[in-house]
């Protein structure tokens, strides 16, 4: 199947910093890029929708200030996790997916802690 | 959006074939039914999917009922590997076409 890479896969912040994390598709033009986030134990929630060019759709209840997402390019998306606060720290996930086929694929995650 | 039902946990026999179950009663003519599995710690892995004929690759089988309102992926000789939490999953076929994913069903493989 097709490689979604995403980096870090684990990063530590200080309270009150920023962080970016990288999606990125490998061998395919990602026209739609989604990010997740999950919680220990439980399910993935979906946070927003990006596709290339545009402005990403939030889900409800999520901050676009504080996390911006950007999805300037069909290969890499940028999610960042703006002023950081320890009730961020969570398991962060991108899948991508193009026109050309039907399955979403995921990145390896990204393991955020915030100190 | 149609939403699935799964038990939230299973166990099977290594060697065993592994049948994991979903309800997905408010699915549309026009939704799709995909499987994900996601092993500790990792991103969630495509297995399969399927509109309403059974469908088979190189991972698993996925029976769907002739009425749709239910489905079964079948691991046919589950290994330790296969440990894992399974989503099944409606597909919503809107613009954004995003992946909502439920519970899941925690599968034990044990010796």
């Amino acid at each position: 199947g097709a490689v979604v890479s995403q980096h870090p896969s684990r990063v530590i912040c200080k309270s009150g910093t920023s962080v970016k994390i990288e999606c990125r598709s490998l061998d395919f033009q990602a026209t739609t890029m989604f990010w997740y986030r999950q919680f220990p134990k439980k399910s993935l929630m979906l946070m927003a929708t990006s596709n290339e060019g545009s402005k990403a759709t939030y889900e409800q209840g999520v901050e676009k200030d504080k996390f911006l997402i950007n999805h300037a390019s069909l290969t890499l998306s940028t999610l960042t996790v703006t002023s950081a606060h320890p009730e961020d720290s969570s398991f962060y996930i991108c899948s991508a997916r193009s026109n050309a086929n039907t399955e979403a694929f995921f990145g390896q995650g990204t393991r955020l802690t915030v100190v | 959006d149609a939403k699935t039902t799964q038990p939230p946990s299973m166990d099977c026999a290594e060697g065993r074939a592994a049948n994991l179950p979903c309800n997905h009663s408010t699915i549309s003519g026009n939704e799709y039914v995909y499987w994900y599995r996601q092993i500790h710690s990792q991103g969630p892995q495509y297995i399969i999917h399927g509109l309403k004929n059974n469908e088979t690759n190189e991972m698993a089988s996925l029976i769907i009922t002739e009425d749709r309102k239910s489905s079964t992926l079948i691991l046919p000789h589950a290994t330790l590997r296969d440990t894992a939490v399974y989503y099944c999953i409606v597909r919503v076929l809107y613009n954004t076409d995003k992946l909502i994913f439920g519970t899941g069903t925690r599968l034990q493989v044990f010796p």
